[in-house]
């Protein structure tokens, strides 16, 4: 089985706050995503990277760098943080190369910032 | 950009019932999936679909893919409770550089009453 995992599943942070939301998969998949899910839009992606040290820009990607050093894992980062990226986060990874490829999620991050 | 519309956004049945929840997107769909959430945890996979009409079942849910009206359906026949949550429609587009993106529909909460 695929396995998704996140350093945390509840983080609570102060405005101006630098974040790090790390994310983890042990299966060896080239691709890593980082959405943001909130009420009433969704799922939104923010960044994802087709392969190590490689990083797309998503949908929203203001406010949010990413890294991605070693194959398995992808970490989400907020410089600043704040209360507008109070949210829920959530890390998925696919298999590069097939329209086809299933993205396995995480168990996600609820992030509040006050 | 593609969008996903789903409906209905919310949907309650009592247990036993059957219940369908429609995606319809703003574009061709070449793959399409289904993902289940439960409050405040990830997405769990249920089932993709890929062009060409295709339909999947797994236990009492079953998927279609219309290509011809850009929809998928998913219907639960004789809902239990364990079937509540929130189901979400994704769509695969090319991003390059070889990796697919998911666009989300916003998703439709299931609620089933004993």
């Amino acid at each position: 089985d695929v396995k998704v995992t996140q350093s945390s599943r509840y983080l609570v942070k102060r405005t101006g706050e630098k974040v790090f939301l790390e994310c983890v998969q042990d299966m060896d998949h080239e691709n890593m995503f980082w959405y943001r899910q909130d009420p009433g839009l969704g799922l939104r992606l923010i960044y994802f990277s087709y392969d190590v040290k490689m990083k797309e820009k998503g949908d929203i990607p203001e406010g949010y760098s990413v890294s991605r050093e070693k194959k398995e894992r992808f970490s989400l980062i907020l410089e600043s943080a704040s209360t507008n990226q109070t949210s829920m986060y959530l890390c998925a990874s696919s298999i590069a190369g097939i329209y086809t490829d299933t993205q396995y999620f995480g168990p996600g991050t609820r992030l509040t910032v006050l | 950009s593609q969008e996903l519309e789903q409906s209905p956004q919310s949907l309650i049945v009592q247990e036993g019932k059957n219940l369908t929840i429609n995606c319809t997107s703003s574009k061709t769909l070449y793959g399409l999936y289904w993902y289940k959430q439960k409050y405040g945890e990830g997405l769990i996979f249920l089932m993709m679909l890929q062009k060409g009409g295709e339909e999947k079942s797994h236990e009492k849910i079953t998927a279609k893919l219309d290509e011809k009206k850009q929809q998928s359906s998913l219907h639960i026949t004789a809902s239990q409770p364990s079937h509540a949550g929130i189901y979400l429609c994704g769509a695969s587009s090319y991003s390059g550089a070889g990796s697919y993106q998911l666009t989300f529909g916003k998703g439709t909460k299931l609620s089933v009453i004993p």
